[in-house]
């Protein structure tokens, strides 16, 4: 299986300040056909299921505001939220889909400090 | 607008069976597979598998696998997961959640369900 590691566990950041999360998988999920990192990011606030940000790494999924950018390849890779939002407090989950079992990182709690 | 409303919670003995369902609208059922995630209490999410809407064709977690049944009703366009010989391990958040693409049914999740809690205790 691959392996998920996100970094920090916990994050506190000023309204208006750059938040970055990082994900890092035990194994590459670029795959060569295609071009693609089979990498997606999740955010997911209290007592509401998770909700699809970015995926192939860097796409943001539609209805997503343009604060949230993904980057990275091969294992690393990280999530930016450029200016702090009161409503960005969440948890937020990496997910590998480049093969099955699909797997998701720990999550990395996001608040205001 | 498309939606996933999944049943109410659930409170299970060791030992037993559930059966969750997701009944799903505003979008063609039939082209698209919907997978199963579980959220135990302080744990990630965890990956169940997924069941196509338009073939039945299914894929299951190895650490699932024989323990876990998913169906689906094409005419009231909902899945079921159904989960049996239940421990304490399985008090989680069971969702159900649709595949962003029609084509791949592996490719990251777009619409989600609310929700169901299943509490499994003596």
């Amino acid at each position: 299986d691959i392996v998920m590691t996100q970094s920090p566990d916990s994050l506190a950041v000023s309204l208006g300040e750059r938040a970055t999360i990082t994900c890092k998988s035990s194994q590459s999920v670029f795959y060569n056909s295609n071009n693609k990192n089979y990498l997606a990011w999740y955010q997911q606030k209290t007592g509401q299921p998770p909700r699809l940000l970015i995926y192939w790494a860097s796409t943001r999924d539609a209805g997503v505001p343009d604060r949230f950018s993904g980057s990275g390849s091969g294992t690393d890779f990280t999530l930016t939220i450029s200016s702090l939002q009161a409503e960005d407090v969440a948890v937020y989950f990496c997910q590998q889909y480049y093969n099955t079992p699909i797997t998701f990182g720990q999550g990395t709690r996001l608040e205001i400090k | 607008q498309v939606q996933f409303v999944q049943s109410g919670a659930d409170v299970k003995k060791p030992g037993a069976s559930v059966k969750v369902s997701c009944e799903t609208s505003g979008y063609t059922f039939m082209r698209y597979a919907i997978h199963w995630v579980r959220q135990a209490p302080g744990q990630r999410l965890e990956w169940m598998g997924w069941i196509h809407g338009g073939n039945g064709d299914t894929k299951f977690s190895e650490g699932f696998q024989g323990r876990v049944t998913f169906t689906r009703d094409t005419s009231a366009s909902s899945v079921y997961m159904e989960l049996s010989g239940l421990t304490s391990e399985d008090t989680a958040v069971y969702y159900c959640a649709r595949a962003a693409s029609s084509y791949d049914p592996s490719l990251p999740f777009d619409y989600w369900g609310q929700g169901t809690l299943v509490t499994v205790s003596s």
